[in-house]
């Protein structure tokens, strides 16, 4: 499976945009982008997911590069709840391979009031 | 609709024991997934079930099985725990959705703890 790199930490301050990069150097044509996050104590939770374009939700944006080599999750205002570790992991399309997902180490998001 | 659900939350075994995990999906979502989540090694996908059949299989040993039965839901089975089996076992189910990449929704885990 591709490989995602991710920091492993990042602060923000509430009420400020917070951009997490990720770089999938390795990612094939077929693979998606999505991004998971987990907050203490609980399993992880489905944030955005993507292909090429880039995608807006109610809860963040997802720009993809031109390449799809990298991309960014964009918290557009961060609040104390969106404190939590966020994966970004590179899942393929299809039934065949649904259900196995590779989850790297993350970025631990730590929110200043 | 209901999440995913899970039971037990929490089970403490002791060695030599085994233990056995349940997972309800979301209804209508036929792809049931188990990870192991531990300190050391993040969360690490054990095994994937779809019409009652395993699809997909995680670099875990023989001691972990699972099954699903026709209503999609899924139990995995840990024989013989060791100490190194303590973590939280994560289930998540998806609605696999052909030539889509599906998203994947995951329950609030069994904090397993073996002595």
């Amino acid at each position: 499976d591709a490989k995602t790199t991710q920091p492993n930490s990042m602060e923000s301050n509430e009420e400020e945009p917070v951009h997490l990069p990720c770089n999938h150097s390795t990612i094939s044509g077929t693979d998606y982008i999505h991004w998971y996050r987990q907050l203490p104590s609980q399993g992880p939770e489905y944030v955005i997911h993507g292909l090429t374009s880039n995608v807006n939700n109610r809860m963040a944006s997802l720009a993809i590069a031109e390449d799809r080599k990298s991309s960014t999750l964009i918290l557009h205002r961060a609040t104390l709840r969106d404190a939590a570790v966020y994966y970004c992991i590179l899942t393929k399309g299809g039934p065949t391979n649904a259900g196995k997902s590779t989850f790297g180490d993350g970025t631990t998001l730590t929110v200043k009031p | 609709k209901a999440g995913v659900t899970q039971t037990p939350r929490y089970l403490i075994k002791t060695r030599g024991q085994q233990v056995t995990l349940s997972c309800s999906p979301i209804s209508g979502h036929r792809s049931v997934s188990w990870y192991q989540q531990t300190p050391g090694q993040g969360l690490q996908f054990l095994f994937e079930y779809f019409s009652e059949t395993q699809r997909n299989k995680g670099n875990f040993p023989g001691r972990f099985s699972g099954r699903q039965f026709s209503n999609s839901r899924s139990e995995m089975n840990v024989s013989t725990l060791e100490l190194g089996d303590s973590a939280l076992y994560l289930c998540a189910s998806s609605s696999l959705t052909s030539g889509r990449s599906d998203t994947q929704y995951f329950g609030p885990g069994t904090r397993l703890t073996v002595l």
